[in-house]
């Protein structure tokens, strides 16, 4: 069983309103993910770390900004939400050479 | 530079009918190959996977899937569908090597027909 958390589970809030989503693995792996997917649609990546210190961009242009000061926690935090932010997020870590675990995502929702 | 093509968005099946859910890929380096699930309102649960060892893999749930390198294909099956597998499905491909990034289809929402 991954050991792969996030929260909140579903968040709605307003325009303007400053947001941080919390990832945190319990499982000592280097590389971190973030995914965004619109409902029934597939996975863009926006975000990822290879190790303390270390974050990339993503496929996906985003607004949004990550950092990695522990292994276990990787949060993306939203400056200023809008409602093209409404989306589900999600988040994923990964050991060498192996597959990615998720966690159970959040769900963004702007208004 | 990886991608992954997975043909048809929607596929129904009757219960019991053969699954088969299509998935291409292009890779510049050897191909690590995944297969995932997602259950509504859920993370993505790891199926199967695919990492240079033999190319018929079996996963969770009856699935199996089986490595081609001449077509470049992963595709997943399953004898007999079941109303629980009703889903979406997610193909994805990594590079083998320390720094891979995992890159999905677009998926394949998966009903089962009783």
């Amino acid at each position: 069983e991954a050991d792969i958390y996030q929260t909140p589970r579903y968040l709605v809030i307003g325009t303007g309103k400053k947001i941080t989503l919390e990832c945190s693995q319990t499982m000592g792996h280097d590389k971190m993910y973030w995914y965004q997917q619109d409902p029934g649609m597939e996975l863009h990546l926006i975000h990822y770390s290879y190790g303390v210190n270390s974050t990339e961009k993503g496929d996906l242009s985003s607004e949004s900004t990550v950092s990695r000061i522990r292994t276990e926690h990787f949060p993306l935090t939203l400056e200023s939400a809008r409602p093209s932010h409404t989306s589900q997020y999600l988040c994923a870590s990964a050991p060498p050479n192996t597959e990615a675990f998720f966690g159970q995502g959040t769900r963004l929702t702007v208004v | 530079a990886q991608s992954v093509t997975q043909l048809g968005s929607h596929v129904s099946v009757s219960e019991g009918a053969l699954v088969l859910l299509r998935c291409n890929y292009s890779s510049s380096v050897p191909p690590y190959l995944f297969w995932y699930v997602q259950y509504p309102n859920q993370g993505l649960q790891l199926l199967l996977k695919y990492t240079s060892a033999a190319t018929l893999v079996k996963g969770i749930n009856g699935f199996e899937a089986e490595f081609k390198k001449s077509e470049t294909s992963f595709h997943l099956t399953k004898p007999s569908a079941h109303m629980s597998d009703a889903a979406e499905y997610f193909c994805a491909v990594s590079g083998a090597g320390s720094a891979r990034q995992l890159t999905f289809g677009s998926g394949t929402q998966l009903t089962v027909l009783p």
